[in-house]
């Protein structure tokens, strides 16, 4: 198996711009998390989905963030503007089911100017 | 969403000696305890974990010693060496995955 797959694995954009990052979950694994790693707050949770369907998004920052599964092997978040304090590694994490490993991509490292 | 707190935030050790880092949580419904291992520019690796039926878990040099009364639990790396130099998390999980603040190892050669 591949492992969780994300892309771009770098993002340089200008304030105001939208930012879009993939993820692509393990084949099989039925939840998948969205983290934002940063010096100051470490791993952070964003959204987790479980069958596609969002089951708590209370880490997402604020209305810019926003984050789709549109079906099992793909999802999405969306940062629209973006603004330079969005500068930080996102990470996509998936598991087959809940109360079990969680398998991290390589992450996004997004820098925003 | 500070549930998971994870001491030290960094520690030196000299090669051979034994790493250990603790962590506690507050959410009883927590069921899953697993350790991370992050190198420099890569994702968070699971490295061990722990359900609370049990109070220790061993695997080679790891071993994580879990106490469900006090709602702690700890990793310790026997025989440490240069290449464990990186960042640990801990974490607890119900249905989403909350972690600790990391702790940046250095191991002295």
């Amino acid at each position: 198996d591949a492992g969780v797959i994300q892309s771009p694995r770098h993002e340089v954009t200008e304030m105001g711009q939208e930012v879009t990052l993939r993820c692509k979950p393990i084949s099989g694994h039925n939840s998948l998390f969205w983290y934002r790693q940063t010096m100051m707050r470490g791993l952070e949770l964003l959204i987790y989905f479980n069958n596609n369907v969002p089951i708590d998004d209370s880490g997402m920052p604020e209305d810019r963030f926003s984050a789709k599964m549109p079906n099992a092997s793909f999802s999405t978040l969306k940062i629209q503007p973006s603004e330079p304090r969005d500068s930080a590694v996102y990470f996509c994490a998936s598991s087959r089911q809940v109360r079990t490993e969680a398998f991290f991509g390589q992450g996004t490292r997004l820098t925003v100017v | 969403q500070q549930q998971v707190k994870q001491s030290p935030q960094s520690l030196i050790v000299q090669k051979g000696g034994i790493s250990i880092i603790n962590c506690a949580y507050e959410n009883t419904a927590f069921d899953y305890f697993p350790w991370y291992q992050q190198f420099p520019g890569k994702g968070p690796a699971l490295l061990i974990a722990i359900r609370p039926d049990v109070s220790e878990k061993k695997e080679g040099r790891f071993t994580i010693s879990f106490n469900k009364s006090a709602k702690q639990f700890s990793l310790h790396i026997m025989d440490s060496q240069p290449g464990d130099s990186a960042t640990y998390f801990c974490a607890a999980r119900d249905d989403k995955i909350i972690f600790g603040k990391g702790t940046r190892l250095h191991i002295l050669p």
